[in-house]
């Protein structure tokens, strides 16, 4: 049991390009986030998803796309990065159906030159 | 959801016990109080949560007052690896959107 898993654990890109961050759960668990990090702040959230299919956006959604195919996988997606999205991103899932008690990934350290 | 208030940092003898405050005098009667933390850069964990009544795990104790206005964790005898950010979280039941702060920084002190 793996539990969240995140992918890549470190990027660098290069302002204006794109890529996808991958977040994977083997819990069989319907909600999942986004959360970004920056240094010395707390979290604040991007995306969420109540399950396959549905997502909506939380509390600084834009640049970020995100899309729910399957219970398991929910990437992130970065259509055009810039130098404010560099940061640390933490994906999480709830066991409850919501986001009433949380798993976190161990993160994506991301930076945008 | 309620606005929780937490000191910024807080310092603790290590072996003695470490007993965080959380202010949520804007509770509703449905939601329960969360506590993570978060060891340096790693993902925050879930500690323990709590509605009403008083609750102990493995890891800590949550003492919630009768009036639900506040509340505080205990780590009954702290070590260094206790050293993290801790957050407290008024969470709905069925909540989806769930919104961190800043949280309290604990320095355990050898």
């Amino acid at each position: 049991n793996a539990g969240v898993t995140q992918t890549p654990k470190f990027q660098v890109l290069k302002t204006g390009q794109s890529m996808t961050l991958q977040c994977a759960q083997d819990m069989n668990h319907e909600y999942m986030s986004w959360y970004r990090q920056d240094p010395g702040m707390g979290l604040r959230l991007i995306h969420y998803s109540v399950g396959a299919g549905i997502t909506d956006q939380g509390e600084v959604p834009n640049g970020y796309n995100v899309s729910r195919s399957t219970t398991e996988d929910f990437p992130l997606r970065l259509l055009s990065a810039a130098p404010s999205q560099t940061s640390v991103y933490f994906c999480a899932s709830g066991e409850q159906g919501s986001g009433e008690k949380l798993f976190f990934g161990s993160g994506t350290q991301l930076s945008v030159l | 959801d309620a606005k929780t208030t937490q000191p910024p940092s807080m310092d603790c003898a290590e072996g003695r016990a470490a007993n965080l405050p959380c202010n949520h005098s804007t509770i509703s009667g449905n939601e329960y109080v969360y506590w993570y933390r978060q060891i340096h850069s790693q993902g925050p964990q879930y500690i323990i949560h709590g509605l009403k009544n008083n609750e102990t795990n493995e890891m800590a104790s949550l003492i919630i007052t009768e009036d639900r206005k506040s509340s505080t964790l205990i780590l009954p005898h702290a070590t260094l690896r206790d050293t993290a950010v801790y957050y407290c979280i008024a969470v709905r039941n069925r909540d989806d959107k769930i919104i961190f702060g800043k949280g309290t920084r604990l320095h355990i002190l050898p």
